[in-house]
């Protein structure tokens, strides 16, 4: 079945800890987005990539680190953990970046920072 | 600055129309989207305007007007499971969304 996935679905963490949160898609989509999602707050934008081997800043990149060997994968690095990074973290994915093209999204990692 | 206003809660009754509105202040506008959000799950595609007019799927249409920095969405005949959040999002002159806080619309019977 076409998607997009993420691992883990859940996680808590200690303060401090280094943490990877991992997504894949097989819908040969060239752009990937993670996102956080925060109570009374709209999804900011983490990172992103417009194609394999790219990476950008988006509106909250600080303590978060990404890379995109290749199409499919897109993992999201949290170096050593904060409080403020209990989140709900959604990566997605689109055909291209910008224009009409919707953005599809994998089931959300829900990560706890103790 | 970049800023997206929703009403954070409308409360609907089943079989009923409901309109959500979605104000929009970004540099630069490359389309407008609108995604539904059930608790605890995912946002889905539902509609994105780049022209302005209105655009109709089904039980749910989107306005804009990009001159007064305004969208709404308007749902038909609603049922139940329409209760979710729907999500605002403008593409800026980047190509990168900017997403409203949603609304949080909740159906009673």
């Amino acid at each position: 079945i076409a998607g997009i996935t993420q691992a883990p679905t859940s996680q808590i963490l200690a303060a401090g800890r280094r943490m990877t949160l991992r997504c894949t898609q097989d819908m040969r989509h060239n752009a990937m987005y993670w996102y956080r999602q925060d109570l009374g707050l709209g999804l900011r934008l983490i990172h992103y990539s417009n194609t394999a081997g790219t990476t950008g800043k988006g509106e909250v990149p600080d303590g978060y680190s990404v890379s995109r060997a290749n199409t499919d994968d897109f993992p999201l690095t949290l170096a050593s953990a904060v409080p403020s990074q209990t989140s709900v973290y959604f990566c997605a994915s689109s055909d291209s970046a910008g224009g009409p093209h919707e953005q599809f999204f994998g089931p959300g990692t829900r990560l706890t920072v103790l | 600055g970049q800023n997206i206003d929703q009403p954070t809660e409308m409360t609907a009754t089943e079989g009923a129309i409901v309109q959500i509105n979605c104000t929009y202040q970004t540099s630069g506008f490359n389309g407008l989207f609108w995604y539904q959000q059930h608790a605890g799950e995912a946002p889905t595609f539902l509609s994105y305007n780049v022209l302005d007019g209105l655009e109709e799927k089904g039980r749910f249409s989107s306005f804009l007007s990009r001159s007064k920095g305004y969208s709404y969405l308007l749902l038909k005949e609603l049922q139940m499971k329409d209760s979710a959040s729907y999500l605002c999002a403008v593409t800026g002159s980047n190509y990168q969304l900017i997403w409203g806080a949603g609304t949080k619309l909740i159906i009673k019977p």
